[in-house]
């Protein structure tokens, strides 16, 4: 299965708190786990990315923690500000393909 | 240093009507890629380079898409007799070592709209 299946599909929150995207998969030969932030009428941009052989990383308020027995993922924003409001993207990719799986999307709405 | 950029950045085609969409990726990488990002989709991957090797075309849509990068830096992805289903955002994004699971950065992308 080549899926990576995200959710919510959109998401409020108040300024200051914790945003949540969670993702999963079903390929276990997926080996790369990147995180995208793409704004209107811009291409994604790269926020973080994990590898399978560890739990959790963090980068400023950015967050990727991955539960390898589960094939799941999420993306945590602490301290969400308003201009985190956009639409994010997880990704998954096999090392020898190269090319990205990306789930559906979250648009992320932070209210001031 | 510049990004990925792509021209145009917008293009509307009549249906039955040729187009090519232009990829200049970030100089030096080797590695660029094409996806298709229809409305409030994630991206889908169509065709990966390698330098001027076409490594990987298996997700373009049809044979009327097309894709080349004569020399290794500027790619061209050309749809023929375009049809309604293929408007859509088309990215282009590049990377230095894909080997090691190296990011692709992407350009702004290409809005397609074929009436």
């Amino acid at each position: 299965q080549q899926q990576v299946k995200q959710s919510p599909q959109s998401l409020i929150v108040q300024k200051g708190g914790i945003s949540i995207i969670n993702c999963a998969y079903e390929n276990t030969a997926f080996d790369y786990f990147p995180w995208y932030q793409q704004f209107p009428g811009k291409g994604p941009a790269l926020l973080i990315a994990i590898r399978p052989d560890v739990s959790e990383k963090k980068e400023g308020r950015f967050t990727i923690s991955f539960n390898k027995s589960a094939k799941q993922f999420s993306l945590h924003i602490m301290d969400s500000q308003p201009g985190d409001s956009a639409t994010y993207f997880c990704a998954a990719s096999k090392s020898g393909t190269y090319k990205y799986i990306f789930g559906t999307g979250t648009r992320l709405k932070v209210l001031a | 240093g510049a990004g990925v950029s792509q021209s145009p950045r917008y293009k509307v085609a009549k249906r039955g009507q040729d187009v090519a969409l232009r990829c200049d990726p970030i100089s030096g990488h080797v590695s660029l890629f094409w996806y298709q990002q229809a409305l409030g989709q994630g991206p889908e991957f169509l065709t990966y380079f390698q330098n001027e090797a076409q490594l990987d075309k298996s997700g373009l849509p049809s044979d009327r898409f097309f894709a080349e990068r004569p020399e290794g830096s500027v790619s061209t992805l050309k749809i023929q007799r375009t049809q309604q289903e293929d408007s859509a955002v088309y990215l282009c994004a590049s990377s230095l070592r894909p080997h090691l699971g190296g990011e692709q950065y992407f350009g702004p992308g290409t809005r397609l709209t074929v009436t």
